[in-house]
C-alpha cells in the first residue's frame, strides 16, 4: 500500500465550478500536509500547507484536513482556465518540510 | 518565492555514459538540497538530501554510488548519474529549502537509451 493515495486524474470542469481534489494516507505520524501545483514542465509551487486538522483558506482555495480519517481535500471555487494544472498533495512528519511524500498527482483541466 | 533552475532540462544518452546534473538556487543561500526522481504515472520520490558541505543523506533503496551528489556551495548541487542505463530513465527534480518551505526546480527529463 503506498504511504499516500491520490486519484491521478485527469478532471474535468467547466470554468466556474467548484473543484475537489483529495488525497488519503496511511501513516498517522504525518502532520504537515501541503498542496502543490505543478504546470507543464516546470516545478512544483507551493500552494497552501496545513499543520495538523483542520481548514485553512486562501482566496478561492481552501485546504481541509481529517487526521481521524487519514484524508485531505483542497477546494477550488469559481475555477479558472488557468487553474489547468496538475496538483499535487504532500505530506511530512515532525521534520516540517524536511522529507516529504507526495502524491502521484491529479491532473486538472478547467475548460472555458 | 525563491528561484530553483535546473540544467539540463532534458538529456538523452547512450547506457554506459555518466550524466551530471546542476541545481542552482538563483537568489538564495540553500544548506539543504534535496533530490528526487518521478517514473511516468508514479508519486516524486524522495532520493537524497544534501547539506552544503557534507556528505548527502540517501533515502533505502537509493544507490550512493550511482547517484553522486555533490552539495559545494550555498547555490549549487550536482547530481551525477554514473554508468546510466534505461531503468535510470526518468524525471529527476531538485528542491532548495529547509524547514519552512522547499522551492522546486522545473526538472531534468533523462533518456538512456
Amino acid at each position: 500500500q503506498k504511504e499516500v493515495e491520490q486519484d491521478p486524474g485527469p478532471l474535468s470542469v467547466p470554468e466556474g465550478a467548484i473543484v475537489s481534489l483529495n488525497c488519503t494516507y496511511s501513516n498517522s505520524a504525518f502532520q504537515y500536509f501541503m498542496w502543490y501545483r505543478q504546470y507543464s514542465r516546470k516545478g512544483p509551487e507551493l500552494l497552501m500547507y496545513t499543520y495538523s486538522s483542520g481548514n485553512k483558506e486562501d482566496g478561492r482555495f481552501t485546504a481541509q484536513v481529517d487526521k481521524s480519517s487519514k484524508y485531505i481535500s483542497l477546494f477550488i471555487r469559481d475555477s479558472q482556465p488557468s487553474d489547468s494544472a496538475t496538483y499535487l498533495c504532500a505530506m511530512s512528519d515532525g521534520t516540517g518540510f524536511q522529507k516529504l511524500v507526495f502524491g502521484t498527482g491529479t491532473r486538472l483541466l478547467v475548460s472555458p | 518565492g525563491a528561484v530553483v533552475s535546473q540544467h539540463p532540462s532534458w538529456v538523452i544518452c547512450k547506457s554506459g555514459t555518466s550524466v551530471k546534473i546542476e541545481c542552482r538556487s538563483l537568489d538564495f543561500q540553500a544548506t539543504t538540497m534535496f533530490w528526487y526522481r518521478q517514473f511516468p504515472k508514479q508519486s516524486l520520490m524522495l532520493m537524497a538530501t544534501s547539506n552544503e558541505g557534507s556528505k548527502a543523506t540517501y533515502e533505502q533503496g537509493v544507490e550512493k554510488d550511482k547517484f553522486l551528489i555533490n552539495h559545494a556551495s550555498l547555490t549549487l548541487s550536482t547530481l551525477t548519474v554514473t554508468s546510466a542505463h534505461p531503468e535510470d530513465s526518468s524525471f529527476y527534480i531538485c528542491s532548495a529549502g529547509g524547514n519552512n518551505e522547499q522551492f522546486f526546480g522545473p526538472g531534468t527529463r533523462l533518456t538512456v537509451l
